[in-house]
C-alpha cells in the first residue's frame, strides 16, 4: 500500500515564526504536491513537485516555499507564518502518466496549522 | 480554465437509501479525468473512483458508481445502501492532462451526513 505521512498532525505556531512542514512518501512516486483546504473552498494547490530539486508554483504560492532534495521528502515552508494561514495543509504523491488523467494521487493524514 | 463545481454544502440521507452528490465541470479539452474523494473526520483523503473522458461506460466500484453525462458536464456520484460509515466530506476532482497541469483541480466539497 502507498503511504503519505506527514510529520505533524496538529501544530500551533506565532505569527512570524518560520514553519516546515514535511511530507515522505514510500512508493518512489515522481509527483508530490501540497494543498491546502479551507472550508467552502475545497483543496488549493500550493506547489507540486515533478523531481528531485524542481518544483512549480500552485495557484496560491504566495507566503510558501517548498525544497525536495531526496525524491520521497517534499517540504512545505512558511517562511513568516501570518494568521490567514491557519489552514489544513495536505501532501499528496503520484506516478507520471500522460494518458487521460488517469492516475490517482494518494495523500496523507493532513497537518492542521494554527498561527496564533 | 478548469473549474469544478458542487453545489451542495450538505447532503441528509437515511441509512440504506441511495444518495446522489452532484458534480459540474468546465473545461474546453476533450481528454479529462474525473475524480470522487471521500474524507472522513479523521482527515485523510479517501481515493473512490475515476472516469476517464473517453469511457465509454459509467464507472463503478462496489456501491460508489459515477453517472458520467458528458453533453451536460456532469459526473455525479451515486452512493447505493448508504451506510453510517460513509458519512464523511466527498470532494469532486478534475485533472486535464494537456494543460500539463499535473495536479487536481477540486470542487468545494459536499458533506454527507448518513442518518440511522
Amino acid at each position: 500500500d502507498v503511504k503519505v505521512t506527514q510529520s505533524s498532525r496538529y501544530l500551533v505556531k506565532r505569527t512570524g515564526e518560520k514553519v516546515f512542514l514535511e511530507c515522505v512518501q514510500d512508493m518512489d512516486h515522481e509527483n508530490m504536491f501540497w494543498y491546502r483546504q479551507d472550508p467552502g473552498l475545497g483543496l488549493r494547490l500550493i506547489y507540486f513537485s515533478y523531481d528531485v530539486k524542481m518544483k512549480e508554483k500552485g495557484d496560491i504560492p504566495e507566503g510558501y516555499s517548498v525544497s525536495r532534495e531526496k525524491k520521497e521528502r517534499f517540504s512545505l515552508i512558511l517562511e513568516s507564518a501570518s494568521t490567514n494561514q491557519t489552514s489544513m495543509y495536505l501532501c499528496a504523491s503520484s506516478l507520471v502518466s500522460w494518458a487521460s488523467g488517469a492516475y490517482e494521487q494518494y495523500f496523507g493524514p493532513g497537518t492542521r496549522l494554527t498561527v496564533t | 480554465a478548469q473549474k469544478i463545481t458542487q453545489t451542495q454544502p450538505g447532503m441528509f440521507v437515511q441509512e440504506k437509501e441511495a444518495v446522489t452528490l452532484d458534480c459540474t465541470y468546465d473545461t474546453s479539452d476533450p481528454s479529462y479525468g474525473l475524480f470522487w474523494y471521500k474524507q472522513p473526520s479523521s482527515g485523510e483523503m479517501i481515493f473512490l473512483i475515476y472516469q476517464g473522458s473517453y469511457d465509454q461506460q459509467n464507472a463503478t466500484e462496489g456501491r460508489y458508481s459515477l453517472n458520467f453525462q458528458k453533453a451536460r458536464k456532469s459526473a455525479n456520484l451515486v452512493i447505493s445502501a448508504s451506510q453510517l460509515g460513509d458519512s464523511a466530506m466527498y470532494f469532486c476532482a478534475m485533472r486535464v492532462p494537456d494543460t500539463g497541469r499535473r495536479a487536481l483541480t477540486f470542487g468545494s466539497g459536499t458533506r454527507l451526513q448518513v442518518q440511522p
